[in-house]
């Protein structure tokens, strides 16, 4: 059971926009703390996608964009692409416990 | 730009240790605002924070796995490394160190650890 939820799956068809929402609490998300997005390509280790919340790395195409609000934050994908076929995760900081850093679950998106 | 490796034997028996290493390229470990990490991902699984170390030496570890881990710095050839304890098949995992500043950037590409007899 992860500290962030996010759905297992989303899909969508070439094209359409598919947005992936991360669901947090008090102590991490609702608390203030920035949250990150990283795309894990089959194989491949994870790569960061969005930072802070809503900022891109030089590199990232601006299809992907990042969003929060109250204790929750979401992920848009426009134009969606074969390519961005991959698992998506959250992460955010947690003030409880000791834990330091969270990770959302992680999200299948499949490209119909 | 800076790039990390993970190195270290594929397979561990039940209750050794786990050791890694992680060597930095193309920058210092000693410098900088960065906490140098370990996180870990069970096969077909999330991601799962182990710890990190400071620059300064400090270190913060998952509560989960804090008696069984310790993660050091080795300035003099700018790696770190992750030893785990009593590994059992549950730590069996690819794992990837990592450079955090407030979000893990860049990643090694990992490996995978299996513990086996």
């Amino acid at each position: 059971q992860s500290v962030l939820t996010q759905p297992p799956s989303v899909s969508g068809a070439p094209g359409q926009r598919v947005t992936i929402s991360c669901t947090g609490s008090s102590s991490n998300i609702g608390a203030g703390y920035d949250v990150h997005w990283y795309q894990q390509l089959p194989g491949t280790a994870p790569k960061l996608l969005i930072y802070a919340n809503s900022n891109r790395p030089s590199g990232v195409p601006d299809r992907f964009s990042g969003s929060k609000s109250g204790t929750s934050a979401s992920l848009a994908i426009t134009g969606l692409q074969a390519e961005d076929e991959a698992d998506y995760y959250c992460q955010s900081y947690d003030s409880s416990l000791s834990v330091h850093v969270v990770f959302g679950g992680g999200t299948k998106l499949t490209v119909l | 730009q800076v790039q990390l490796q993970e190195s270290g034997p594929g397979l561990v028996k039940p209750s050794q240790t786990l050791s890694l290493t992680c060597t930095v390229s193309g920058g210092s470990i000693s410098s900088g605002s960065y906490y140098w990490s370990w996180i870990r991902q069970h096969p077909g699984k999330g991601l799962e924070w182990i710890g990190y170390i400071y620059s300064s030496g400090s270190t913060y570890y998952s509560p989960s796995l804090k008696s069984r881990v310790t993660i050091s710095l080795d300035t003099s050839k700018n790696r770190f490394s992750l030893k785990l304890s009593s590994v059992t098949a549950a730590d069996t995992a690819v794992y990837y160190c990592a450079r955090r500043s407030d979000w893990f950037d860049p990643w090694g590409q990992g490996t995978l650890v299996t513990v086996s007899s």
